[in-house]
C-alpha cells in the first residue's frame, strides 16, 4: 500500500476560479478526513466521511466548499469561486475504523490564489 | 468539545540531547486517544505515538516517549538523542467518541549541531 495519495500537490489559481482536489486513502480504511492547514496554524478540521457518508462539517466549511466521496473510495474536494484567505495546505487522512488510531496523512496540497 | 494547548511555539535542543515537548489537552469524553505528529518542512504529517487514555502504561516508539500525566491533563513527548532530521513542527492531537482528531498549533523544534 502506498498510503495516502493527494493530488495535485500544488495549485495556484486566479481568486474566483474552481479548484477541485484528490484524494485516495489507504485502501482498506473505510474514514477519510478533509483538513485546512494555514501558516503557523495546526490543522483545522473540515470534514468526515464514513464510507461514502458525510458524517460531519465544520462551520469552516462555507457554502463556497463541497465535499464528496461517491463510492467510499477516493474523495474530491471543491472550492468555487475562491478566494485569497483559501489559500493554505489541504490535508486529507484516512483511518479504519478497525483501530481507534492510525490516522495517515497525505502529503497534502497546497493552495495559492492570486 | 476537545481542545488542545501547545504553549512552546518554538524550542532549541543541542543534538544527542533529550528535549520535552508540552501538551495539555481539555475533553469531555471519559475515552479518548492522545497523538503525536511531526511535520517537517516537505508537509506531511507523519505519526509518532499514540496514548489511549485507559492505557495504564506511558506508550513509547523507539526515541519518542509520552509522559501521560491524567489528572493533570498532559501528554507531554520527550525525544531522546535529537537528531538533526527531528528538527521539524510537532504537533499534539485529541481524538474522543468522535473520531475526528483535534490538534493543537504546535512546536517548532531545531536541533542545533
Amino acid at each position: 500500500d502506498t498510503g495516502v495519495s493527494q493530488d495535485p500537490r500544488h495549485k495556484i489559481t486566479k481568486r474566483g476560479q474552481n479548484v477541485t482536489f484528490r484524494c485516495d486513502p489507504i485502501s482498506e480504511h473505510n474514514r477519510l478526513y478533509w483538513y485546512r492547514q494555514t501558516l503557523g496554524q495546526g490543522p483545522e478540521f473540515l470534514t468526515y466521511f464514513q464510507n461514502e457518508a458525510q458524517l460531519e462539517k465544520s462551520r469552516l466549511l462555507s457554502d463556497r466548499f463541497s465535499a464528496e466521496r461517491p463510492k467510499g473510495s477516493f474523495s474530491t474536494l471543491e472550492i468555487q469561486r475562491t478566494e485569497q484567505g483559501d489559500s493554505a495546505m489541504y490535508l486529507c487522512a484516512s483511518s479504519s475504523d478497525r483501530k481507534d488510531y492510525g490516522y495517515t496523512f497525505g502529503s497534502g496540497t497546497r493552495l495559492t490564489v492570486v | 468539545a476537545q481542545k488542545i494547548t501547545q504553549t512552546q511555539p518554538g524550542m532549541f535542543v543541542q543534538e544527542k540531547e533529550a528535549v520535552t515537548l508540552d501538551c495539555t489537552y481539555d475533553t469531555s469524553d471519559p475515552s479518548y486517544g492522545l497523538f503525536w505528529y511531526k511535520q517537517p518542512s516537505s508537509g506531511e504529517m507523519i505519526f509518532l505515538i499514540y496514548q489511549g487514555s485507559y492505557d495504564q502504561q506511558n506508550a513509547t516508539e523507539g526515541r519518542y516517549s509520552l509522559n501521560f500525566q491524567k489528572a493533570r491533563k498532559s501528554a507531554n513527548l520527550v525525544i531522546s538523542a535529537s537528531q538533526l532530521g527531528d528538527s521539524a513542527m510537532y504537533f499534539c492531537a485529541i481524538t474522543g467518541g468522535s473520531y475526528i482528531p483535534t490538534f493543537g498549533r504546535g512546536t517548532s523544534l531545531i536541533v542545533h549541531p
